[in-house]
């Protein structure tokens, strides 16, 4: 079963770039992964697909700058231009081989 | 517009029993796996269980098996949770999630799209 490791917290100065990332354990490097976000008091939101080319597809609404990249077993999500509402825990998902979901521990952004 | 509303949260005592419903609209519930996520207090996120589009498979995590049953009726666009022998540690938001489409299952593409509002479960005496 694969293991999603995200760290903790990140912090970025508003206006400026963070880069988030989520790396999947070995022998499941190929795997599409997931970004969801929650914003303090609230449900999920599902922000993109990331596969393991490094093509992402945003959900309905999640703004330019936001995207999605991939180097090996890491799939990224960098946010440029951070806006205060950017704050929120961020996590990955992935579903392994026996249909069990697996989700990162999840990262904090705090915006400076 | 896809909507996921939970419902049937609430404050139960330990060894106790609660059924949570989820009703799905403005998309084919019947194409789509379905999951219940939950999420302790102060917690991440947690996956429960799953359904695939014709009920015919189901999975959950180990630390509910023989106590939580997930259930659904495409007549009634409405995906179900089963909760009994409660215990304190199931006190969580939980969460309707939808999945992939049988479809896009068998393509790879697994993964989470729209989540519900979340709907509380409190196991206390």
């Amino acid at each position: 079963q694969p293991v999603l490791t995200q760290s903790s917290s990140a912090s970025a100065s508003l206006g400026s770039s963070v880069r988030l990332t989520c790396t999947l354990s070995s022998g499941h490097s190929s795997y599409i992964i997931a970004w969801h976000q929650q914003q303090p008091g609230k449900a999920p939101r599902y922000f993109m697909k990331v596969e393991g080319s490094g093509t992402y597809n945003k959900g309905s609404g999640v703004p330019d700058r936001f995207s999605g990249s991939s180097s090996g077993a890491h799939r990224y999500l960098t946010i440029s231009n951070l806006q205060s509402e950017d704050e929120a825990d961020y996590y990955c998902e992935t579903w392994d081989s026996n249909t069990h979901v697996v989700f990162g521990g999840g990262t904090k952004l705090t915006v400076l | 517009e896809v909507q996921l509303v939970e419902s049937g949260g609430g404050l139960v005592q330990p060894g106790g029993s609660l059924r949570l419903s989820c009703a799905a609209s403005g998309f084919t519930f019947s194409s789509y796996w379905m999951s219940w996520v939950r999420q302790a207090p102060g917690k991440g996120l947690e996956w429960v269980a799953n359904i695939k589009h014709d009920g015919s498979e189901k999975y959950c995590v180990d630390s509910v098996k023989g106590r939580f049953t997930i259930s659904r009726d495409n007549a009634k666009n409405s995906v179900y949770l089963q909760m009994n022998s409660l215990r304190a540690e199931d006190t969580a938001v939980y969460y309707c999630a939808r999945g992939p489409t049988y479809y896009d299952f068998w393509s790879g593409e697994k993964y989470f799209d729209y989540w519900g509002q979340g709907t509380l479960v409190t196991v206390s005496s």
